[in-house]
């Protein structure tokens, strides 16, 4: 079993829809949780950024963390063209190293 | 303006040649990291340094090497034993790596093999 599960899609959603992400993992220890959004050749960006269980807001975008179940989402309201893009979830411990464990990424295509 | 700078964006390989990706940062991170992206693969980490003058391999370091003589500086070199290098490679940097710290990634170096 993979460390992170993450659907990679593509999904297609009509614009002003909200596009729901997830993703599942198996390492309880995973304490810091972050979504990524990747254009098209380009670099991650940062997106949203969790500690622990629980919801986080910023602008359209909300992150939800159950650790009980082992899964994170991602919601995009009132979805845009330009939100058109890879998203990727990535997940960390405290072992001190930093390391992330990334899921595959999941394409989202957001269609005027 | 601070950031990660990656160059070359785009970089050509021949046969049994070896080639260095720069990467550099005026963040004043303390950790860096080289990642590997391959299509459906996501992200897989191929070398990181929490300190100047130490590194440690991550999952996939066959084949590469790295060196961190500067605290803004980790380049990548991938050799001739790296016998599938064609990837797009993503340098990034984290502050207090002992903290859990957000990983922020440069915009990206496309490696090809001619």
């Amino acid at each position: 079993q993979k460390e992170v599960e993450q659907d990679p899609g593509p999904l297609s959603v009509p614009e002003g829809a909200i596009v729901s992400l997830n993703c599942t993992y198996s390492n309880s220890a995973f304490q810091y949780f972050m979504w990524y959004r990747q254009y098209s050749r380009k670099g991650p960006e940062l997106l949203m950024y969790t500690y622990s269980s629980g919801n986080k807001e910023d602008g359209r975008f909300t992150a939800q963390v159950d650790k009980s179940s082992k899964y994170i989402s991602l919601f995009i309201r009132d979805s845009q063209p330009s939100d058109s893009a890879t998203y990727l979830c990535a997940m960390s411990d405290m072992g001190g190293n930093n390391r992330l464990a990334f899921g595959k990424g999941n394409q989202v295509v957001v269609i005027p | 303006d601070g950031g990660i700078t990656q160059s070359p964006k785009y970089l050509f390989r021949k046969e049994g040649q070896n080639v260095t990706l720069s990467c550099e940062q005026n963040l004043n991170h303390d950790a860096m990291y080289w990642y590997r992206q391959d299509p459906g693969q996501g992200l897989r980490l191929i070398y990181y340094s929490q300190i100047v003058n130490d590194f440690q391999k991550g999952d996939i370091a066959e084949g590469y090497s790295v060196s961190r003589e500067k605290k803004e500086s980790f380049p990548l070199t991938v050799t001739s034993a790296q016998k599938n290098p064609t990837a797009f490679y993503l340098c990034a940097s984290s502050r207090d790596p002992r903290r859990g710290e957000t990983q922020y990634f440069g915009p990206g170096t496309r490696l090809l093999v001619l």
